[in-house]
């Protein structure tokens, strides 16, 4: 069956601007993870949803970043007025439910460039 | 806080060569831990996952064993090939509270040489 989908896979955006990065789980997946991959910092965990509620939103780099989720499906990453240190890839995963039972399948991440 | 350390950074060797990645991580509170390999400009693609009550899973010619008292997970490659050639990262999901996401090392960029 289809993968975890992400869009757009290429992201070039001056600083200032907002962006919007969205996530297509594999269908049927409860749970729904971000993550940033930069050179400096390697992967780090952003967010995570189960269903459409974030019970955690405190690995979010700023209050510039927010993410949301409806129908339990569809996930959308926006940051707000960019900075040239957002620069990285955006990498999404779901797993079946949230728990120590359950992989995470990621997508192939959208890759965004700040100038 | 919990933190993931592979070693070694990188490696090279030849084609046919068994051999060992290690992972080590902080606090022995978790739940599972996965290796995952990631080739250039892709996402990630997951090789292994072990649970904490469970020692070792064996995928192929892909062994990852665990040993959460000591903090340390091993990844185990038999007669490697040219298309194990990729970055190997060791994730942790901790069940000590607060994020509920996995805590990744850096990666091991593994070149095997034909």
């Amino acid at each position: 069956g289809a993968g975890v989908s992400q869009s757009p896979s290429n992201k070039v955006t001056e600083k200032g601007k907002d962006v919007e990065l969205r996530c297509d789980p594999i269908s049927g997946h409860t749970a729904l993870y971000w993550y940033r991959q930069s050179l400096g910092q390697g992967l780090e965990f952003l967010i995570y949803f189960q269903g459409n509620s974030a019970p955690d939103k405190s690995g979010l780099p700023s209050d510039r970043f927010s993410a949301e989720r409806t129908g339990g499906s569809v996930s959308t990453l926006t940051i707000q007025r960019t900075q040239q240190e957002d620069s990285a890839v955006y990498l999404c995963a779901s797993s079946l439910l949230a728990g120590d039972l359950y992989e995470q399948y990621f997508g192939p991440g959208t890759r965004l460039t700040v100038t | 806080k919990q933190e993931v350390t592979q070693i070694p950074a990188a490696l090279s060797v030849p084609e046919g060569e068994n051999l060992v990645l290690n992972c080590s991580f902080t606090d022995s509170a978790i739940y599972n831990l996965q290796w995952f390999r990631q080739d250039p400009g892709k996402g990630l693609t997951s090789l292994l996952l072990i649970q904490s009550s469970q020692r070792e899973q064996t995928s192929g010619r892909l062994n990852a064993s665990l040993d959460k008292s000591s903090g340390r997970s091993t990844l185990y490659i038999a007669a490697s090939q040219p298309g194990d050639s990729a970055t190997y990262l060791c994730a942790v999901l901790y069940s000590g509270g607060g994020a509920d996401g996995l805590t990744f090392g850096k990666g091991t960029h593994l070149i095997i040489q034909p």
